[in-house]
């Protein structure tokens, strides 16, 4: 099992640009997240996906938007990228909620010019 | 408002010393705690969480409601402990949102 699977590992946008960050899973987790790790603060949710069908805001959706296309995949889309959007972004999931442990994916490293 | 502070951003000890990783949150109810961890080139994992109690790779933490603390332990520090630290907080109110320390990196001295 390849567990939480996200592509691309390294992206460099301009500002302005728009792209979609892919998150698989093959654990039939319910629940899947969206963070992004920035220098010197912890894990910020961006979004959330309690159950297939649904999508919640977390701590900083702004900027972006997200897709539970299945009960496998989640994607994080950014529209119109800007400088402040340049993280570290991590997919999780879980069983049921965050009352569960969350499996991460490896990490996105966007660069946003 | 619900917070977790880890006030350490680098913590370095000798290899065979004891380690504590501080973790302090704010939360009016019965928190759920967790100790993630990031070791180079890996993926953010879970290490301990308060209901299990249980010890991993020599590690324990206790609640202590009274100081509202979540402490990482370690009595003789390895090498292999090097790595980033995550405390989060999970409450009922919280929905489904983990609420994550800034972390604390651990660096082991041989």
């Amino acid at each position: 099992n390849a567990g939480v699977t996200q592509t691309p590992k390294f992206q460099v946008l301009k500002t302005g640009q728009s792209m979609t960050l892919q998150c698989a899973q093959d654990m039939n987790h319910n629940s899947m997240y969206w963070y992004r790790q920035d220098p010197g603060m912890g894990l910020r949710l961006i979004y959330y996906s309690a159950s297939e069908g649904t999508t919640d805001k977390g701590e900083v959706p702004n900027g972006y938007n997200v897709s539970r296309l299945n009960k496998r995949e989640f994607s994080l889309r950014l529209e119109s990228a800007a400088p402040s959007q340049t993280s570290v972004y991590f997919c999780a999931s879980s069983p049921r909620g965050a009352y569960n442990e969350q499996f991460f994916g490896p990490g996105t490293r966007l660069t946003v010019l | 408002a619900q917070r977790v502070t880890q006030p350490e951003k680098l913590l370095s000890v000798f290899k065979g010393a004891p380690v504590e990783l501080k973790c302090n949150y704010s939360y009016s109810g019965s928190p759920e705690l967790f100790w993630y961890v990031q070791y180079s080139r890996q993926r953010l994992q879970l290490l301990l969480r308060h209901i299990s109690r249980e010890s991993i790779k020599g590690f324990t933490a206790d609640l202590n409601k009274g100081e509202t603390s979540f402490h990482l332990k370690k009595p003789f520090a390895q090498e292999e402990d090097s790595a980033m630290y995550y405390c989060a907080l999970w409450g009922i109110d919280s929905n489904y949102q983990l609420i994550w320390g800034a972390g604390t990196k651990l660096i082991i001295k041989p």
